[in-house]
């Protein structure tokens, strides 16, 4: 089956600096790769939706700012938090689909911010 | 906007035991409803799929069934086994092509 990979696994970053995580499908083309976000003990919560060539689409409350997302390529999607700070610490998860079939999740990024 | 919601938040039950998880959305526009499970601090796992035309789908010990028009969606476990314990999440997704949720259904079985 399709596989979406995420890098890194886990990450641990200090209060104020910036983190890029990265999304890839690597046997497939995305034109719409999707970011949630689940904070301890909730569910999943859609953040953003990347779109390939053009500027994502936001989630009421998430500040587009913040949550730098580029799409640059069919197979590569990134997500950037900047300024972060301990109450972004969460579990990210991207997915992508091959046109017309099931979508396909990342195996999620832990970000830590201390 | 479609909300999903699951019924029960938590479940502990004996090994060997049938069990049945809950899921209800609010919109019945939807492209399919997907079953995950999710271990503590891992990602997820695809458990069965139905797309919207479908009334079930079957594997291995799973059953799933989705009655769209009334919005449910029921998981059913046969035989459960210790290592079935995880959250249980039911996704519907939606015409952005997106997923929206459920809080999902965090299951212990107890050997």
């Amino acid at each position: 089956g399709a596989v979406v990979s995420q890098h890194p696994s886990r990450v641990i970053c200090k209060s104020g600096t910036s983190v890029k995580i990265e999304c890839r499908s690597l046997d497939f083309q995305a034109t719409t790769m999707f970011w949630y976000r689940q904070f301890p003990k909730q569910s999943l919560m859609l953040m953003a939706t990347s779109n390939e060539g053009s500027k994502a689409t936001y989630e009421q409350g998430v500040e587009k700012d913040k949550f730098l997302i580029n799409h640059a390529s069919l197979t590569l999607s990134t997500l950037t938090v900047t300024s972060a700070h301990p109450e972004d610490s969460s579990f990210y998860i991207c997915s992508a689909n091959p046109l017309g079939h099931e979508q396909y999740f990342g195996p999620g990024t832990r970000l830590t911010v201390t | 906007k479609q909300e999903v919601t699951q019924i029960p938040a938590a479940l502990s039950v004996p090994e060997g035991e049938n069990l049945v998880l809950n899921c209800s959305f609010t919109d019945s526009a939807i492209y399919n409803l997907q079953w995950f499970r999710q271990d503590p601090g891992k990602g997820l796992t695809s458990l069965l799929l139905i797309q919207s035309s479908q009334r079930e789908q079957t594997s291995g010990r799973l059953n799933a069934s989705l009655d769209k028009s009334s919005g449910r969606s029921t998981l059913y476990i046969a035989a459960s086994q210790p290592g079935d314990s995880a959250t249980y999440l039911c996704a519907v997704l939606v015409g952005g092509q997106n997923f929206v949720f459920g809080p999902g259904t965090r299951l212990s079985v107890l050997p």
